[in-house]
């Protein structure tokens, strides 16, 4: 079974504070992806990267960074989290090629205070 | 550009009647598309996909979507829907190794 981790499930950090959310996958899949989950707007891309020390942007990258330092491991960075990033935080891998399924951690649910 | 649109925001069924989620994509390629769940507080799950071998896919838990090019569409159907069928569900596409997604249909499954 191939799994995706999420460091945490629920995490409540302080506007202002440098929030680290990490990713960590087992089927050795080329991909990563992050995402934020929000009600009614469905799932928007942040980042994604389809190399070690590769990313990309998606569709919302601002006031996030990501690193991937590492093919089974992909970070999330919140440089200075604001109340508007209180979202739920979704993590995915995927081998290359435009017919592979992506395969989604559990989810992180960050609340900024 | 790419892009999915989910026609229906919530779907209410009874159990054991059938199950009609709608999904609509544009794109000038030849698409590649998805069926996700999501149960509560869980990740998404895929339960189809189409990759162009044949134009109906048969999916996990009874699932099965059609794709119609003339209608550019790829519904996503259950003959009986069971409790167990109630989650969130999205539709994707994807391309270049990166998938749009659908805001996503609310299914709820009245005993």
């Amino acid at each position: 079974d191939v799994k995706v981790t999420q460091s945490s499930r629920y995490l409540v950090k302080r506007t202002g504070e440098k929030v680290f959310l990490e990713c960590v996958q087992d089927m050795d899949h080329e991909n990563m992806f992050w995402y934020r989950q929000d009600p009614g707007l469905g799932l928007r891309l942040i980042y994604f990267s389809y190399d070690v020390k590769m990313k990309e942007k998606g569709d919302i990258p601002e006031g996030y960074s990501v690193s991937r330092e590492k093919k089974e491991r992909f970070s999330l960075i919140l440089e200075s989290a604001s109340t508007n990033q209180t979202s739920m935080y979704l993590c995915a891998s995927s081998f290359r090629g435009r017919f592979n399924e992506q395969f989604f951690g559990p989810g992180t649910r960050l609340t900024v205070l | 550009a790419q892009s999915v649109t989910q026609l229906d925001s919530h779907v209410s069924v009874s159990e054991g009647t059938p199950v009609l989620l709608r999904c609509n994509y544009s794109s000038s390629y030849s698409p590649s598309l998805f069926w996700y769940v999501q149960h509560p507080n869980k990740g998404l799950q895929l339960l189809l996909k189409y990759t162009s071998a044949a134009t109906l896919v048969k999916g996990i838990n009874g699932f099965e979507a059609e794709f119609k090019k003339s209608e550019t569409s790829f519904h996503l159907t259950k003959p009986s829907a069971h409790m167990s069928d109630a989650a969130e569900y999205f539709c994707a596409f994807t391309n270049a190794g990166k998938s749009t997604f659908g805001d996503g249909t609310t299914l709820t499954v009245k005993p």
